[in-house]
């Protein structure tokens, strides 16, 4: 079965800085896809970022970058220079391959302060 | 560019009541879910659609049935609502390859009294 786990249910972060959110996962697929997603107090839920389990390279999104250690089974998103309108819940979710539903972890909410 | 209405937003029902939540889709996705969201707890998958005439379990399915009406459209419905069902319900989709995100309508807040 795939578990996704974020251990930091509340992060502080100032603004300008940059922040780093925790995602480990577990699953025995060889393949499997890793996205970020960002809910704001206003409810809906927008996808940030994607990494494949076979990418080579760290997907990078503008301020968003993912960092992916696989043999660790971390996919951390890391936010640069954060700016106020990043406060918001922030969801890790894992696909195995194909069109298999995503499996979320419970999120963690990140207030920016000025 | 609607994406995925969910309809209604809020609802507020007795316990026992029965109630159809509706979602379209106007991307052409294959793929369809239904979550719901409950504090501290994160997105938890209801049931889905992989694709028009399938429908399968997911985590949470107990109290509630589904249909795929036609590839646009995936109900959810409670047949007889009950407190614990108290939550946000979030529509998605899915088309293309399995690098492709899940696109998510923006949710119905549903009280059961």
């Amino acid at each position: 079965a795939q578990k996704i786990t974020q251990t930091q249910p509340g992060m502080f972060v100032q603004e300008k800085e940059a922040v780093t959110l925790d995602c480990t996962y577990d699953t025995s697929d060889p393949s499997y896809g890793l996205f970020w997603y960002k809910q704001p107090s206003s409810g809906e839920m927008i996808f940030l970022i994607y990494q494949g389990s076979y990418d080579q390279q760290n997907a990078t999104e503008g301020r968003y970058s993912l960092n992916f250690q696989k043999a660790r089974k971390s996919a951390n998103l890391v936010i640069s220079a954060s700016q106020l309108g990043d406060s918001a819940m922030y969801f890790c979710a894992m696909r195995r391959s194909g069109n298999t539903p995503l499996v979320f972890g419970k999120g963690t909410r990140l207030s920016v302060i000025a | 560019n609607a994406g995925v209405t969910q309809t209604p937003k809020f609802q507020v029902l007795k316990t026992g009541q029965s109630m159809t939540l509706q979602c379209a889709q106007d991307m052409n996705h294959n793929s369809m879910y239904w979550y719901r969201q409950d504090p501290g707890m994160g997105l938890r998958l209801i049931y889905y659609s992989a694709s028009e005439g399938t429908t399968d379990k997911g985590e949470v399915p107990n109290g509630y049935n589904v249909s795929r009406l036609n590839k646009r459209e995936f109900s959810l419905r409670l047949e007889s609502a009950a407190p614990s069902q108290t939550s946000v319900y979030f529509c998605a989709s899915k088309g293309g390859a399995g690098n492709q995100p899940q696109h998510f309508g923006d949710g119905t807040r549903l009280s059961i009294l």
